[in-house]
């Protein structure tokens, strides 16, 4: 069974400073896909970024980096020079891959809170 | 259309009414989710359709729950006699279900039983 922890429910930083969003998961399958979302207070799901469990490197997008560690089962979310406007519930999410199986699951959440 | 597309926005219904939650996703993706979200809370994963199948719906709460996709695109979630519990935002979401393809959202329903 598929299964996505985020175990810090609140976060603070600082503005301009980085911060880590934790992320683990739990599958058995090989094929898989690991992506955050953030949700703003209005609402809408915003993709950050992807990470495919066969991709060799880290991804990166912009101020947005995803260290993966494969052994660990680990995909945690970096944040660099934080703004004001990355305040927003953060999500990590798992899709498989397998036998055209795609289901998608999310973590609870982070809540990022970026003060000035 | 060119994103994910939920109707209605908005919907207040009185307990024990039934309501149908319509999701129109991005044309050509093969996976379409439903999930609920409580205020503050995370993404409760519901149903996922794969073509017109549904090879996961787990996630639904009870038997008052139900989803249908037709034609490989438009989904609608009823809820039968519906309770106050009930109450949330419901999410759909398609993909194209491939690897390295994200799952792209709608806005959202906010459902308030009464």
């Amino acid at each position: 069974a598929q299964k996505i922890t985020q175990t810090q429910p609140g976060m603070f930083v600082q503005e301009k400073e980085a911060v880590t969003l934790d992320c683990t998961y739990d599958t058995s399958d090989q094929s898989y896909g690991l992506f955050w979302y953030k949700q703003p207070s209005s609402g809408e799901m915003i993709f950050l970024i992807y990470q495919g469990s066969y991709d060799e490197q880290n991804a990166t997008e912009g101020r947005y980096s995803l260290n993966f560690q494969k052994a660990r089962k680990s995909a945690n979310l970096v944040i660099s020079a934080s703004q004001l406007g990355d305040s927003a519930m953060y999500f990590c999410a798992m899709m498989r891959f397998s036998g055209g199986y795609n289901k998608l699951i999310f973590g609870a959440g982070t809540r990022l809170a970026v003060h000035p | 259309g060119a994103g994910v597309s939920q109707s209605p926005s908005n919907k207040v219904t009185e307990k024990g009414k039934d309501v149908e939650l319509r999701c129109d996703p991005i044309s050509g993706h093969t996976a379409l989710y439903w999930y609920r979200q409580s205020l503050g809370q995370g993404l409760e994963f519901l149903i996922y359709f794969q073509g017109n199948s549904a090879p996961d719906k787990s996630g639904l709460p009870s038997d008052r729950f139900s989803a249908e996709r037709t034609g490989g695109s438009v989904s609608t979630l009823t809820i039968q006699r519906t309770q106050q519990e009930d109450s949330a935002v419901y999410l759909c979401a398609s993909s194209g279900g491939q690897p390295h393809t994200e799952a792209f959202f709608g806005q959202g329903t906010r459902l308030t039983v009464v």
